[in-house]
Order: structure tokens, then C-alpha cells, then sequence
């Protein structure tokens, strides 16, 4: 079963940055896609951005457009979300996510398929 | 407000059948398949239902899920306790050009 383990939560000032990790295991990590989705506390789920298997393709969120950048390194399974300029309507648990369909990403089958256990982020003065 | 709408709670005794519905449009529900998750409190999401209609491995036939023109739906049949919980929708939206949820359903088993 596919294993995916997030790090690098905490507390941060408005308008910092911080940089999430997550750590892939017991899949071909470089094979799929991958997403960033968030969950406010006590609010719903909201995708915050995916990337390719391959990092040629980003997508965002508009709420996170400009502001975060997804990335990956294939030689160490690592997916990473920096997120600069942050806003306490930022704070929320960060889940990565892997992308249901194997190769590229087809608009519409790259659904979220094994989640990690998520990362909490507070944004607060 | 979420792009896909779904009731913010329902309810049903054990053994019940309940359908849970997700409301949205053109740009997604209608030209992309619908994903259901399940969200078991303090949780991480888990899949449930991909593609509109399929289970993955693991997920129990009470489960199932149809798509009619702009909504889609998720049934449970043989309601037991530990289905209760949160329970969201997802699609790609083209106009969007972006994956959407809805709000999210709150099942409670009386």
C-alpha cells in the first residue's frame, strides 16, 4: 500500500514562508502525479495545486496562485509546497495526495487516490 | 461557497439506505467523472467511489455512486455506525481549470 508521510507544519507570522514536505514510499513515486490539498479547521476539503509526474505541469488553486509553488525530486520521492506571503486564511491541515491515474495527467482521472496523514499550519501574529 | 453542492448533513438508523447528493454544472460534473471520499473523524480523506461509479478495492458494495446530467450521487445501503461521518464529492472543473469539492455531507446514524 502506498505510503505518504508529510512534514514541516508549525506556526508562522502573516506574510512569512514555509516549506512542506512529503515523504513517498511503497510506490513508484516518479510514475504518478501528485496534489497538495487543504482543510481548514472544522471546514472542507480545498485543492490547493497538483504537478506532473514528469514536473513539466503545474496547477494551482486561485486562492494560491502566485503566492505557493509546488515541486518535486523523483531521485528522493519527495514532494515539497513552499508557500510564501502567507495569510492566516492559510492556516489548515496540508495533505498530499497521490494521483489516482499512472503517467501524465489527464484533466479529470488525476483524482486523489492513497493521502498522507496531513500537516498542520497556523498562520497567526 | 464550494463549486459542487452537497447538503450539509443527513441522516439514517442502522441498516437504512441513504443517498447523498453533489449539485454542480457543466465545466465539471457533467463533462468529468465525480470522485466520493469518506472522512472518518480526526481522519485523513480515503477514496470511495472513482470515476462515478467504481470501487477500489477494499470498499465495501454498500457503496455506490451514479452521475445524472449535473449531479451525482452517493448511496449507502445497510447503514452501519461506523459510516458515520464526513462525506465529499470532487471533480475537475474546466472553466476553472482546477479539481473542486463540495462543502461536504455530515452522515449521523441515529
Amino acid at each position: 500500500q502506498a505510503q505518504l508521510v508529510e512534514s514541516g507544519g508549525g506556526v508562522v507570522q502573516p506574510g512569512r514562508s514555509l516549506r512542506l514536505s512529503c515523504a513517498a514510499s511503497t510506490f513508484t513515486f516518479p510514475a504518478y502525479a501528485m496534489h497538495w490539498v487543504r482543510q481548514a479547521p472544522g471546514k472542507g476539503l480545498q485543492w490547493v495545486a497538483l504537478i506532473s509526474s514528469d514536473t513539466t505541469n503545474e496547477y494551482y488553486g486561485d486562492s494560491v496562485r502566485g503566492r505557493f509553488t509546488i515541486s518535486r525530486d523523483n531521485s528522493k520521492n519527495m514532494l515539497y509546497l513552499q508557500m510564501n506571503s502567507l495569510r492566516p486564511e492559510d492556516t489548515a491541515v496540508y495533505y498530499c495526495a497521490k494521483s489516482l491515474l499512472r503517467g501524465g495527467i489527464t484533466h479529470g482521472l488525476n483524482a486523489f487516490d492513497i493521502w498522507g496523514q496531513g500537516t498542520m499550519v497556523t498562520v497567526s501574529a | 461557497q464550494s463549486v459542487l453542492t452537497q447538503p450539509p448533513s443527513a441522516s439514517g438508523t442502522p441498516g437504512q439506505r441513504v443517498t447523498l447528493s453533489c449539485s454542480g454544472s457543466r465545466s465539471n460534473i457533467v463533462s468529468y467523472y465525480v470522485y466520493w471520499y469518506q472522512q472518518l473523524p480526526g481522519t485523513a480523506p480515503k477514496l470511495l467511489i472513482y470515476r462515478n461509479n467504481q470501487r477500489p478495492s477494499g470498499v465495501p458494495d454498500r457503496f455506490s455512486g451514479s452521475r445524472s446530467g449535473t449531479s451525482a450521487s452517493l448511496a449507502i445501503s445497510g447503514l452501519r455506525a461506523e459510516d458515520e461521518a464526513d462525506y465529499y464529492c470532487a471533480s475537475w472543473d474546466d472553466s476553472l481549470r482546477g479539481w473542486v469539492f463540495g462543502g461536504g455531507t455530515k452522515l449521523t446514524v441515529l
